[in-house]
């Protein structure tokens, strides 16, 4: 059984630039949702993807997009990069029949804006 | 709303020395809680998870349990080894809900 993969592991991205980070789920898994961690805080919820369609958004703004594939595969898109986007970007997997059972998350994307 | 408080760290203890990490919550409902553990340069791995009141979950040694009356969810062991080193994260998920509330984890460093 194959983990969630997330890739890069690091970008280095200029303010204002466009980044695409992403995303394998596990095997099995037909659920992807995506979280921002922020140095030394907990992450926090962008987005989760169902079907190919979002299912579900937290606090973040419109120039944080995604996709999802058939092969339940994901990308995170983020336009007009901030230096406060500077974060690990983590990747989460789930069944959509068990969610209460956890996530499966890969080990992120570390995304610096200068 | 949701919410989840833990325990400020850093916290710092002696190999085979007893470890709480403090975790409450704030949900409407009846939530599943968990705990997650991160180790330096890796992503989450889930640790343990309770998904109804009196529930106690366990893993490596760990162990947690779901008090609704106290909304709590603290997490123990009874003789920490240098290698469960890393950051702890409490969080919780709203039956049928779709995203995970974290708090903003806790530091552990073992030291030999």
């Amino acid at each position: 059984e194959t983990g969630v993969t997330q890739s890069p592991t690091h970008l280095i991205k200029t303010r204002g630039q466009q980044v695409t980070l992403r995303c394998s789920s596990q095997s099995g898994h037909n659920t992807v949702s995506w979280y921002q961690q922020a140095l030394g805080q907990g992450p926090q919820f962008i987005f989760q993807y169902y079907r190919e369609e979002e299912n579900g958004r937290g606090n973040f703004p419109p120039r944080f997009s995604g996709l999802q594939f058939p092969n339940y595969s994901s990308e995170l898109n983020v336009n007009a990069l901030e230096l406060d986007d500077s974060a690990l970007y983590l990747c989460a997997s789930s069944s959509r029949r068990s969610p209460n059972y956890g996530y499966t998350f890969g080990s992120g994307t570390r995304l610096t804006v200068v | 709303g949701n919410s989840v408080t833990q325990m400020e760290g850093p916290v710092t203890l002696s190999e085979e020395a007893f470890l709480t990490i403090n975790c409450t919550y704030t949900a409407t409902g009846y939530p599943s809680l968990f705990w997650y553990v991160q180790y330096p340069g890796e992503g989450l791995q889930l640790l343990l998870k309770a998904t109804k009141a009196d529930d106690k979950g366990s893993n490596k040694g760990f162990e947690a349990t779901y008090r609704k009356e106290t909304t709590s969810f603290h997490l123990e062991k009874g003789s920490v080894q240098v290698s469960d080193s890393a950051v702890y994260f409490c969080a919780l998920i709203q039956t049928g809900a779709n995203n995970l509330f974290f708090g903003t984890g806790t530091r552990l460093t073992v030291i030999p």
